[in-house]
């Protein structure tokens, strides 16, 4: 079983509409979280992260942590045709560890 | 802003052949990482660097070496190409120890790299 799975997708949506990404986890220690938004032919980039449990919002992005359910999601409100990517969901168990990847999911927001 | 570069986009190589894959990044970061992308697999850690000439294997490290020379290359080996070794590399670079938040990472455009 790997440490971090994430659903492949695609997940495809309208413009306009809520996407709901998640990653479930089973190391416990995993305290600071990640998610990465990868474009087509590019490298990941950090999008936002979250220490611990609860939300962090910023703009049309929401991080959300349930450690006790070892679960994390990202909600992207109003979803536009940029946002389609692959969403990759990342953990540590310290500020400066290395970093554990989820698979990655693709979304596509359809005009 | 950072900049970490890759010196290819795209590479052919024929089995058993020897592979250098470079990065370079400009932003003095002390950790530096290389990665592999395949589908459903996500990104799987290879080798990562602390400090110049100080490596440590990653999770997937059968069949590649790196090198870290200098503070801002970062070189990744394959010493007998395979074609399993066939997959996109990422090399990413970080600011390193003693950060209090995240230490993120900051990633290079990716080598496609094709064994035949």
């Amino acid at each position: 079983q790997k440490e971090v799975e994430q659903d492949p997708g695609p997940l495809s949506v309208p413009e306009g509409a809520i996407v709901s990404l998640n990653c479930t986890y089973s190391n416990s220690a995993f305290q600071y979280f990640m998610w990465y938004r990868q474009y087509s032919r590019k490298g990941p980039e950090l999008l936002m992260y979250t220490y611990s449990s609860g939300n962090k919002e910023d703009g049309r992005f929401t991080a959300q942590v349930d450690k006790s359910s070892k679960y994390i999601s990202l909600f992207i409100r109003d979803s536009q045709p940029s946002d389609s990517a692959t969403y990759l969901c990342a953990m540590s168990v310290a500020a400066g560890n290395k970093l554990t990847f989820g698979g990655g999911t693709r979304v596509l927001v359809k005009p | 802003d950072v900049k970490v570069t890759q010196s290819s986009r795209y590479l052919v190589k024929r089995t058993g052949e020897k592979v250098f894959l470079e990065c370079v990044q400009d932003m003095d970061h002390e950790n530096m990482f290389w990665y592999r992308q395949d589908p459903g697999l996500g990104l799987r850690l290879i080798y990562f660097s602390y400090d110049v000439k100080m490596k440590e294997k990653g999770d997937i490290p059968e069949g590649y070496s790196v090198s870290r020379e200098k503070k801002e290359r970062f070189s990744l080996i394959l010493e007998s190409a395979s074609t399993n070794q066939t997959s996109m590399y990422l090399c990413a670079s970080s600011l390193g120890a003693g950060t209090s938040v995240p230490d993120t990472q900051y990633f290079g455009p990716g080598t496609r790299l094709t064994v035949l």
